[in-house]
């Protein structure tokens, strides 16, 4: 296992249109996690899945986002009509159950809304 | 959401030890200290992490208050690549972990 990945790596998008990223987490690992993270900043959390249920989801991830874990396996991550301020870097981490487990991270998605 | 407080940045010549402080005041009984490191481009990665006691893995040590409202990442030696922002980040029970805007290190060679 080569770890979290995701795909694609960038994505220049017009505003206005729809885009999905795929995560595709460590395979014994549960629990699945995206953030979002702007320049300067810390990640943000969006939304995190145990097995195939979305547990939690940050008021952050507004009504033009969508995420799902279909079977408990890989991820996406959709955005719907994009906006200039979606531009970001979105991170998608898993681990396994338990407070003291570590989290692994992929290298992100980029997101350019122009 | 559980906070931390870190300085915005810090210097460390190298191969000398850094201590990076994180305040956690709110931290419940229940929550894990982690410590996470982002180099430029990348996602981050696990550095450590502690519950109440002092912890040694072969990245780094982390010195816990025994009140918990504060820890102490250590790099023994600093290296070029340590140079990074380093998050210290508390794990709630339901699992989220919560960003700060972490400490940029930077060592001089």
């Amino acid at each position: 296992d080569t770890g979290v990945s995701q795909d694609p790596r960038h994505k220049i998008t017009k505003r206005g249109q729809n885009v999905t990223f795929r995560c595709d987490p460590i395979s014994e690992h549960n629990r699945l996690y995206w953030y979002r993270q702007t320049l300067g900043q810390g990640p943000e959390f969006l939304t995190y899945f145990q097995n195939e249920a979305q547990l939690e989801k940050s008021r952050l991830l507004s009504d033009r986002f969508s995420a799902e874990r279909p079977k408990g396996s890989f991820s996406t991550l959709e955005i719907q009509r994009t906006e200039q301020g979606d531009s970001a870097m979105y991170l998608c981490a898993s681990s396994a159950s338990g407070g003291r487990t570590e989290a692994f991270f992929g290298q992100g998605t980029r997101l350019t809304v122009v | 959401d559980a906070k931390t407080t870190q300085p915005n940045s810090m210097e460390s010549n190298e191969e000398e030890p850094v201590h990076l402080p994180c305040n956690h005041s709110t931290i419940s009984g229940t929550d894990y200290i982690h410590w996470y490191r982002q180099l430029p481009s990348q996602g981050p990665e696990y550095v450590i992490h502690g519950l109440t006691s002092n912890v040694n893995n072969r990245m780094a040590s982390l010195a816990i208050a025994e009140d918990r409202k504060s820890s102490t990442l250590i790099l023994h030696r600093a290296t070029l690549r340590d140079a990074a922002v380093y998050y210290c980040i508390l794990r709630t029970p339901g699992n989220q972990f919560y960003f700060g805007t972490g400490t940029s290190l930077t060592v001089i060679p």
